[in-house]
């Protein structure tokens, strides 16, 4: 089965520090998200990718992040200047035109410290 | 109000029991709704679609009442591997976002 790729699985780093995440989707998926989950709290969304542009971004996706496409196969998040509070999983997702089942990466745990 | 909302819980039932979960939204103009799994510091797992017909796959039954604007999942036979975390999720706007809630979870005991 087909699967969606997150590394590192655990990132920690200090405060202020830019981060990377990484995401190989789907390979015929057109559809990208990344969400986060702080723990014990619920899953969130943070943004949407179509088409090589954003499509729509939450609140909590302020200028600290962005995405990039860069190569037709990754998919990064990117934390500027990273903050206490952005420790939480982060999950990337992909899915097909016209399907609404998405297909979830295993996560990339980050810990700010 | 949030968006989606789901008493957390937890929901400690012995194996075969029979358990229900409910779940409302907020947002009347949400067009499709699902069940999804999550496992203690895992990816979310989708479960199932939820229809106004309602739908049957297995032991899990899930129905939506768009009037009331309520869904539930109903688990039948309670196995100890369904133990895990039950997320009501709805799909909002036309980009394909996910609208979580918190979750239930559910502890089936021997």
């Amino acid at each position: 089965e087909p699967e969606v790729t997150q590394t590192p699985s655990h990132q920690v780093t200090q405060m202020g520090q830019e981060v990377i995440l990484r995401c190989v989707p789907i390979s015929n998926h057109l559809y990208f998200y990344w969400y986060r989950q702080i723990l014990g709290q619920k899953v969130e969304f943070l943004v949407s990718f179509y088409n090589n542009e954003i499509s729509e971004k939450s609140e909590i996706f302020d200028d600290q992040f962005s995405v990039e496409r860069p190569d037709g196969s990754n998919f990064t998040l990117k934390i500027r200047s990273t903050k206490l509070e952005d420790s939480a999983m982060y999950f990337c997702a992909s899915r097909d035109r016209g399907q609404y089942g998405y297909t979830f990466g295993s996560g990339t745990r980050l810990t700010v410290v | 109000r949030k968006e989606v909302e789901q008493d957390p819980g937890p929901f400690n039932v012995p194996e075969g029991a029979t358990v229900a979960f409910n779940c409302t939204y907020s947002n009347s103009a949400s067009q499709s709704f699902f069940w999804y799994r999550q496992d203690c510091r895992k990816e979310p797992k989708l479960l199932m679609s939820v229809y106004s017909s309602g739908n049957e796959d297995g032991r899990f039954t899930a129905q939506l009442n768009r009037a009331s604007q309520y869904i539930s999942l109903l688990i039948r036979d309670s196995k100890l591997s369904d133990s895990a975390t039950y997320l009501c999720v709805a799909l909002a706007g036309n980009t394909g976002k996910l609208i979580f809630g918190q979750g239930t979870t559910l502890q089936v005991k021997p």
